[in-house]
């Protein structure tokens, strides 16, 4: 089955630096790739996703990069502040009936000011 | 208001004694799933569900039940909870399946003694 490595476990920045967290998939059939953000105390929520077919994709001051060939896909905050502390989630799943959503283990972004 | 309930919110609880903990949303979501969350574990999934009568084993099945009877509900069942099941719950919806935006629920947290 798919397996999702995710790293680093912990990020701390400083207000207005930019964040990267990577993650790698198993799977070659994976073709959906979201990252959701939790605040403390909160439900993860999605802040943005890509699927195969497309290389980055950006929203504001978040970017998401996927290289299908090393299976691997990145997430970028640029301009990072203090209200992006949280914990961020990729996961991969394939797009076929009955399929699973498979989470990393998360990394969790402190940003100092 | 579109959202995911879950209840309950809290829950402690003896070794053995079965406990269900209920999830229901208000947007005709065909896929339903159900998560643990584990510090340094991230999200894991439990069960999910496709559709009325259709589900199927995630990540980490043991020791717990699903049943979707109704297109609205996915209550999960602990039929003899033990204290490694101590954790905290999620369940999510979306439309289609697990390639487009889970939308989670508040959270259960569950304390077996």
């Amino acid at each position: 089955g798919e397996n999702v490595e995710q790293h680093p476990s912990t990020l701390s920045v400083q207000e207005g630096d930019s964040a990267v967290i990577k993650c790698t998939y198993s799977d070659s059939a994976s073709n959906y790739f979201p990252w959701y953000k939790q605040e403390l105390g909160k439900r993860p929520q999605l802040i943005i996703d890509i699927r195969s077919n497309v290389g980055e994709k950006k929203d504001q001051r978040i970017a998401v990069t996927l290289n299908k060939t090393a299976k691997h896909f990145s997430l970028h905050i640029t301009e990072t502040q203090p209200e992006d502390s949280a914990v961020y989630f990729c996961a991969a799943s394939i797009h076929q009936a009955g399929t699973a959503l498979i989470f990393g283990k998360g990394t969790t972004l402190s940003v100092s000011s | 208001e579109a959202q995911v309930t879950q209840n309950p919110r809290y829950l402690i609880t003896v070794t053995g004694k079965k406990l269900t903990v209920t999830c229901s949303q208000n947007m005709n979501h065909e896929y339903m799933s159900w998560y643990r969350q584990d510090p340094g574990l991230g999200l894991r999934q439990i069960y999910y569900s496709m559709n009325v009568e259709v589900t199927d084993k995630g990540d980490v099945p043991e020791g717990y039940k699903v049943s979707r009877k109704e297109k609205r509900n996915f209550p999960l069942i602990l039929e003899s909870p033990s204290p490694n099941q101590t954790s905290l719950y999620f369940c999510a919806s979306s439309y289609g399946g697990a390639t487009n935006e889970q939308f989670f629920g508040p959270g259960t947290r569950l304390t077996v003694l």
